[in-house]
C-alpha cells in the first residue's frame, strides 16, 4: 500500500514550458485535490475531484488544468508555466463526500513536488 | 468563505516544555478542525481533529481544544520531544464543504535539547 505518489519531485522549468505533475493514490479514493505551499501562504486549494469524470475549482486554479479519467490518476497540468507558480505541490486524497458527512474526512497528502519556474 | 489565522508562526521550546499553538476562524458554521504535522521533506500528516460538537480531545500527549463562541482552536504538546520540531497546520471546514480545508498558514515548531 504505497498511499500517494507524486511525481517529479524536483523540476525546473522554463517560462512559457508546459509540464504535468502526476498523483496516483492506491486507497480507492474517491476524493483527490492539489494543494500548493508557499512560504507564510498555508495550503491553498488549486484543484478538486469528488469522482472520476468530475473536476472542480478551489482557491488558485488560474494557470492550472486538471483531469481525473481513472479514480487512482489525478493529474496536474501547468500550461504555460510563470516564475509565480515557483511552489511545492501537494496532491491529497480521501473517501467520499458521503463518508465525510460520516466524519471520515481525513485527507492523506503524497511527499510532494518541488517546482522552479525560471 | 473561510478564513483561518494562526499564531504564532515560529515557536522555540526546550525540551519538555509544553507548546500551545493557537488558531482563529471566521465562518460560525465550521463543524471540523483538522491538525497536520509536516517534517521536513514530507507532505503533512493529520495528528488529531475535533468536530464542532466536542469541546477537547486528547491522543497522548497532544490535545485540541475548541471554543466555538471565541471561534477559535488550540494545539497543546505537552512534554516536548525533538520528534515533534516540525511544521503544524491547522484547518476548518465549513458544512457542506465536503474536504475543501482551509489551512492557517503554518507554525514551525522547534523542540531545543
Amino acid at each position: 500500500n504505497a498511499g500517494v505518489t507524486q511525481t517529479p519531485k524536483f523540476q525546473v522549468l522554463k517560462t512559457g514550458q508546459s509540464m504535468t505533475l502526476q498523483c496516483a493514490q492506491d486507497m480507492n479514493h474517491e476524493y483527490m485535490s492539489w494543494y500548493r505551499q508557499d512560504p507564510g501562504m498555508g495550503l491553498r486549494l488549486i484543484h478538486y475531484s469528488v469522482g472520476a469524470g468530475i473536476t472542480d475549482q478551489g482557491e488558485v486554479p488560474n494557470g492550472y488544468n486538471v483531469s481525473r479519467s481513472t479514480t487512482e490518476d489525478f493529474p496536474l497540468r501547468l500550461l504555460s508555466a510563470a516564475p509565480s507558480q515557483t511552489s511545492v505541490y501537494f496532491c491529497a486524497s480521501s473517501y467520499s463526500r458521503l463518508a465525510i458527512i460520516a466524519g471520515a474526512n481525513v485527507l492523506t497528502f503524497g511527499a510532494g513536488s518541488r517546482l522552479t519556474v525560471l | 468563505g473561510e478564513n483561518v489565522e494562526q499564531h504564532p508562526s515560529t515557536l522555540s521550546v526546550q525540551e519538555g516544555d509544553s507548546a500551545v499553538i493557537k488558531c482563529t476562524y471566521s465562518d460560525s458554521a465550521s463543524n471540523y478542525f483538522p491538525w497536520y504535522k509536516q517534517e521536513l521533506g514530507k507532505g503533512p500528516q493529520l495528528i488529531i481533529d475535533i468536530r464542532s460538537n466536542v469541546g477537547e480531545k486528547k491522543d497522548q500527549r497532544i490535545a485540541v481544544t475548541l471554543n466555538k463562541t471565541a471561534k477559535h482552536f488550540s494545539l497543546h504538546i505537552t512534554e516536548t520531544q525533538p520528534e515533534d520540531s516540525a511544521v503544524y497546520f491547522c484547518a476548518a471546514v465549513p458544512p457542506g464543504g465536503g474536504n475543501k480545508l482551509t489551512f492557517g498558514t503554518g507554525t514551525q515548531l522547534k523542540v531545543e535539547l
